[in-house]
């Protein structure tokens, strides 16, 4: 299994700012993932997080919006750029390679609000 | 496409049964079920393999329709721990998973 931390946990932001969410998996793992969830609803991947290379985006999610890095197997950061109250949401960090079930491990998430 | 579960939302009394579905337009090689409680992460409860095998959570279960284009997530003698939103994800590629709609179950005492 694998633990997974999130900092920050949740923060107000103005609009047009920029804010940086750290992810660190307490296990080496094979992936990294960023999920969205807006309230209430389901979870939406944002892109897959790569090692030493640049990240794999989803449809509708592009990189001058959401760079993403992972310098190492057990680290990775999401910023969230020129936010808008669109944007408000929660952020997961998610982890996967160490069961044979291929489940994901979450963290707890970063809770976004944009004023 | 996203997977759409139903039902939306479930009441249930605190040993009752319930049947969540999870259906796709496409057939099913395997599914995911996962449930998150309210500010928490979700956590794996259990893989649903094409053959029918499944591994996880040792009180759920679930299986295929005929056609593999739904599963159904079986809770039996609820209890109140099970109270969460439930959601099934089915594979996009390796360790990447489309989440279906979500079910809220609540668990009564």
């Amino acid at each position: 299994s694998a633990v997974i931390s999130q900092k920050p946990s949740r923060d107000i932001c103005q609009r047009g700012t920029s804010l940086t969410i750290q992810c660190q998996v307490d296990s080496q793992v094979t992936m990294m993932f960023w999920y969205r969830q807006q309230p209430g609803q389901s979870l939406t991947l944002i892109a897959t997080a790569n090692q030493g290379s640049e990240a794999t985006y989803e449809s509708g999610f592009v990189i001058d919006k959401f760079p993403i890095s992972r310098p190492n197997l057990t680290f990775s950061t999401l910023t969230v750029s020129n936010m808008s109250p669109e944007d408000s949401s929660i952020y997961l960090c998610s982890a996967a390679g160490g069961a044979d079930t291929g489940e994901l491990f979450f963290g707890e998430g970063s809770r976004l609000t944009v004023l | 496409q996203q997977p759409v579960q139903s039902p939306q939302a479930v009441i249930l009394r605190e040993g009752e049964d319930a049947v969540i579905n999870c259906s796709s337009s496409k057939a099913l090689y395997s599914v995911h079920w996962y449930r998150q409680k309210h500010g928490e992460a979700p956590v794996f409860l259990m893989i649903l393999l094409k053959g029918g095998e499944q591994k996880g959570h040792d009180k759920i279960s679930a299986s295929f329709n005929e056609k593999k284009q739904q599963s159904s997530l079986y809770l039996t003698a609820s209890q109140l721990s099970y109270s969460g939103t439930y959601f099934c994800g089915t594979p996009t590629g390796t360790y990447k998973y489309i989440f279906g709609t979500g079910t809220r179950l609540k668990v009564l005492a």
